[in-house]
């Protein structure tokens, strides 16, 4: 099991709704990130955290999803609303910053019906 | 503009074969660092290894062993002895200190490696 721990694990849900992704990084690690993984593709950034700062979400669909991590601890990743397009598996990582590695959670796989 | 490239989508073999996954990967920049991740079925990416640009040492650990070559921009992950647990989506990915976010990612689109009993 990941020492990250993201939940829910599947959300199905319809599209116009709102979906929320919760994400708790390891103990101690300041940065945390959003990654998004579209099927047979590798993840792609969506938002990264430096504590509770913002410092990159240049590849977040900003009319639609929002992210925050109000204590710098855990996140809460939002769409609102879904689309089609947006069903994937979210992952959320977090490091010790710098260039120390990134460690993921197993993810949220998101299905938009 | 940052790029990885693994040109392998899929790769079957059989138990104990060794295997060899692909990586090659584009920057500007002289300093930045190149990592290998496993994606087992369950999802979860795992950390294997990270190597910065000014190391090129071979790497072994196990029966996994990386091959970093500055010269042709590549980093292969060699498998010996493959097992059946080794099945899962493997990815290469760079990261540039210097490219104005704290460490991002950029991966490739991953390998697909199937070992077969």
């Amino acid at each position: 099991e990941a020492e990250v721990a993201q939940s829910p694990r599947y959300k199905i849900t319809e599209k116009s709704q709102a979906v929320a992704f919760w994400c708790d990084p390891i103990s101690g690690h300041a940065t945390l990130y959003w990654y998004r993984q579209i099927l047979g593709q590798g993840p792609e950034l969506l938002v990264q955290f430096q504590d509770e700062s913002v410092v990159d979400d240049s590849q977040l669909p900003k009319d639609r999803f929002s992210a925050e991590r109000l204590k710098g601890v855990d996140s809460t990743l939002k769409i609102q609303p879904a689309e089609l397009g947006d069903s994937a598996m979210y992952l959320c990582a977090s490091s010790r910053g710098g260039n120390q590695p990134q460690h993921f959670g197993d993810g949220t796989r998101l299905s938009i019906l | 503009a940052q790029k990885v490239t693994q040109a392998q989508t899929e790769i079957s073999v059989v138990e104990k074969e060794d295997v060899t996954l692909d990586c090659v990967y584009e920057t500007r920049d002289t300093t930045y660092y190149l990592f290998w991740y496993k994606q087992p079925p369950s999802g979860e990416l795992v950390f294997l290894i990270r190597r910065n640009s000014f190391d090129e040492q071979n790497e072994i650990s196990g029966r996994y062993s990386w091959n970093f070559q500055k010269s042709t921009s590549s980093f292969n992950f060699t498998i010996t002895a493959s097992q059946v647990v080794d099945s899962a989506v493997y990815f290469c990915a760079l990261s540039d200190p210097f490219s104005g976010g704290y460490n991002k990612l950029i991966f490739g689109a991953g390998t697909r490696l199937a070992v077969h009993p």
